[in-house]
């Protein structure tokens, strides 16, 4: 299957300091990826729906000013997760569809653990 | 709202067993089911779809049922390494939309 990548696969930060987390589609391109976050025990919340060239689109209630989202090519998307707080320490997941696979199946990187101390 | 829901488990149960996991959905437009596993501190990882008629793949039986909205996925023979969480994923419109998932049912096998 189709493969995606994420980078760091963990990052440890201070509270106050901004992290970004990159996500790549690795053989095939991918005009929309999806930023997840999911909590100890939780499922899968989808924060954000992150379109190559133009603005993400956003869920309720996830802040957009702080949750910066970025797809700059057909194949990187970027998360920004400004000035974090111990709050914001979660496991984040990006996620893309390849069109030539069909436009069902969902494709995951591998996830970011993100610790905010 | 929670749009889509499944056993709360954990399921905990010996090697060879038959589990069963359930899960239903709210969208009565939703298009496409899936089942996905997910490993501890592990992304999702896609392991059948499921279709009206049902479908099988080895020990793993997935079963749609769209007029009670409901999902069905059986495994038979259990193993060891079925061990992990099995998340009901639900695509609520055709296109390039995103995933809806269940909070995931966990499952230990035990020898």
């Amino acid at each position: 299957g189709a493969v995606v990548s994420q980078h760091p696969s963990w990052v440890i930060c201070k509270s106050g300091t901004s992290v970004k987390i990159e996500c790549r589609s690795l053989d095939f391109q991918a005009t929309t990826m999806f930023w997840y976050r999911q909590f100890p025990k939780q499922s899968l919340m989808l924060m954000a729906t992150s379109n190559e060239g133009s603005k993400a689109t956003y869920e309720q209630g996830v802040e957009k000013d702080k949750f910066l989202i970025n797809h700059a090519s057909l194949t990187l998307s970027t998360l920004t997760v400004t000035s974090a707080h111990p709050e914001d320490s979660s496991f984040y997941i990006c996620s893309a569809r390849d069109p030539g696979q069909g436009l069902y199946e969902q494709y995951f990187g591998p996830g970011t653990r993100l610790t905010v101390t | 709202r929670k749009e889509v829901e499944q056993d709360p488990g954990p399921f905990n149960v010996p090697e060879g067993a038959t589990v069963a996991f359930n899960c239903t959905y709210s969208n009565s437009a939703s298009q496409s089911f899936f089942w996905y596993r997910q490993d501890c501190r592990k992304e999702p990882k896609l392991l059948m779809s499921v279709y009206s008629s049902g479908n099988e793949d080895g020990r793993f039986t997935a079963q749609l049922n769209r007029a009670s909205q409901y999902i069905s996925l059986l495994i038979r023979d259990s193993k060891l390494s079925d061990s992990a969480t099995y998340l009901c994923v639900v695509n609520e419109a055709s296109g390039n939309t995103p995933l809806v998932f269940g909070k995931g049912t966990r499952l230990s096998v035990i020898a």
